[in-house]
């Protein structure tokens, strides 16, 4: 148990589906981030919210979108995906302070299988 | 550029000792981590190392840190069973750059 809890864990969907994902972290950070894992390639970073900000998007399709109402939780609303889109997504939190480490702390993930 | 390598494969013997490695290419980093990936679960931070140093010790766990070469490994003595996972090699260089992962296999 990490501290960062993430739900669904599974999630089976259409291309024609709008779904959320949900990430809540209980540990009084004030970073939050999404990865994407597909398999055999490196973790790729999608989003980061810092203070509620978003300080970072990298290159993530439309189709795409966070929402991060406060410090502790943190969506990603998913319209017209297509299959590729499968994979493992990771919410992270880290508490970031300058000239420190700013380790993450990572939620289980949700399976989303797009058919 | 960013770019971490890290071997996908390494298979051991229970009891006997595994070293994973990583190589990184930007030199500011600041620290370095390994993560553990179980089955159907996400990342857990095992360890980390400021890169003012060049080994950090934390029970079964050896850090290795070869700054001028930019190489990292982890070292795991009296490897178990339940130590087969996927280790990810990771640096601080404004955000985390993740490695590939190397997938370690223990055989009984």
């Amino acid at each position: 148990e990490t501290g960062v809890t993430q739900t669904p864990r599974h999630l089976v969907m259409g291309m024609t589906n709008k779904k959320s994902l949900k990430c809540e972290q209980h540990l009084g950070h004030n970073a939050m981030y999404w990865y994407k894992q597909s398999a055999k390639k490196p973790l790729e970073l999608m989003f980061v919210y810092n203070f509620k900000e978003q300080t970072e998007n990298n290159s993530v399709p439309s189709r795409f979108s966070p929402e991060c109402p406060n410090s502790s939780h943190l969506f990603l609303h998913l319209h017209t995906l297509q299959p590729e889109d499968s994979a493992l997504y990771l919410c992270a939190s880290s508490q970031e302070a300058r000239g420190g480490s700013y380790e993450q702390y990572f939620g289980p993930g949700t399976r989303l299988t797009v058919t | 550029g960013e770019d971490v390598e890290q071997s996908l494969f390494l298979s051991v013997r229970e009891g006997d000792s595994s070293v994973i490695n990583c190589t990184y290419t930007d030199s500011s980093s600041t620290y370095l981590y390994w993560y553990k990936q179980e089955p159907g679960a996400g990342l857990q931070l095992l360890t980390y190392i400021f890169s003012n140093m060049d080994m950090k010790q934390d029970q079964r766990l050896t850090v290795l840190l070869n700054k001028k070469d930019k190489h990292l490994s982890l070292r795991i003595a009296d490897t178990q069973t339940g130590d087969s996972a996927i280790y990810f090699c990771a640096y601080q260089g404004g955000k985390l750059i993740f490695g590939q992962g190397t997938e370690l296999s223990v055989k009984p």
